[in-house]
């Protein structure tokens, strides 16, 4: 199993400019969303999606556009990047926990560094 | 979500255990916590869940007491490569989490 992945790992783009990260899973979870992680900050989250075809908006969403057209991906795209969206990226996934299961674990992907100049 | 509250960073020499603790005074009846751990340049990995009492696993343990509006993770004889990001999280089943800053924890030699 790869896990989660992340493509690209970095990226450097102009004002103005527009670009799609892919996040993909191979552990068929439900559940998956989209993080910025800023110097020294904690993660804020973006997007997320809780299935197939499904997604909703999260803490930090203006500026960011996402698609869930297959349950293994997960894509966000910028449609004109700005300088405030240089950041880290990261992708995380998750199973739909059951009534009976205590498991509450995300599995992260490595990160997207994007700059914006 | 309910809010917490750990500090900022922590110091701790090599072979110590070290206690950290998060603060959650306005934890509901449903709701978990959780605990993460980010190294530089990764995304953050599960470190620990709990609902109540003490859970313990082969990392770490999670102590809670009765009123749940405290949790401390518990590291055992820490070395080097313990040096990190640690994240408490509260939260209900299939919510999304929300990070705070986390507690940086530097190990010494």
């Amino acid at each position: 199993n790869a896990g989660v992945t992340q493509t690209p790992k970095f990226r450097v783009l102009k004002t103005g400019q527009s670009m799609t990260l892919l996040c993909a899973q191979d552990m068929n979870h439900e559940y998956m969303y989209w993080y910025r992680q800023d110097p020294g900050m904690g993660l804020r989250l973006i997007h997320y999606s809780v299935g197939e075809g499904t997604t909703a908006k999260g803490e930090v969403p203006d500026g960011y556009n996402v698609s869930r057209l297959k349950k293994q991906n997960f894509l966000l795209g910028l449609e004109s990047a700005a300088p405030s969206q240089t950041s880290v990226y990261f992708c995380a996934s998750s199973y739909r926990t059951t009534r009976d299961s205590n498991s509450y674990e995300q599995y992260f992907g490595p990160g997207t560094r994007l700059t914006v100049t | 979500l309910a809010k917490t509250t750990q500090p900022i960073s922590m110091d701790s020499y090599e072979g110590q255990e070290v206690n950290i603790t998060c603060s959650h005074n306005n934890i509901a009846t449903n709701d978990y916590i959780t605990w993460y751990q980010q190294f530089p340049s990764q995304g953050p990995r599960f470190i620990i869940q709990g609902y109540k009492t003490k859970v313990t696993n082969e990392v770490a343990s999670l102590f809670i007491p009765a009123d749940r509006k405290s949790s401390t993770l518990s590291l055992p004889r820490v070395s080097l490569s313990d040096t990190a990001v640690y994240y408490c999280l509260v939260g209900v089943r299939n919510t999304p989490l929300v990070f705070g800053k986390g507690t940086r924890l530097s190990v010494i030699a």
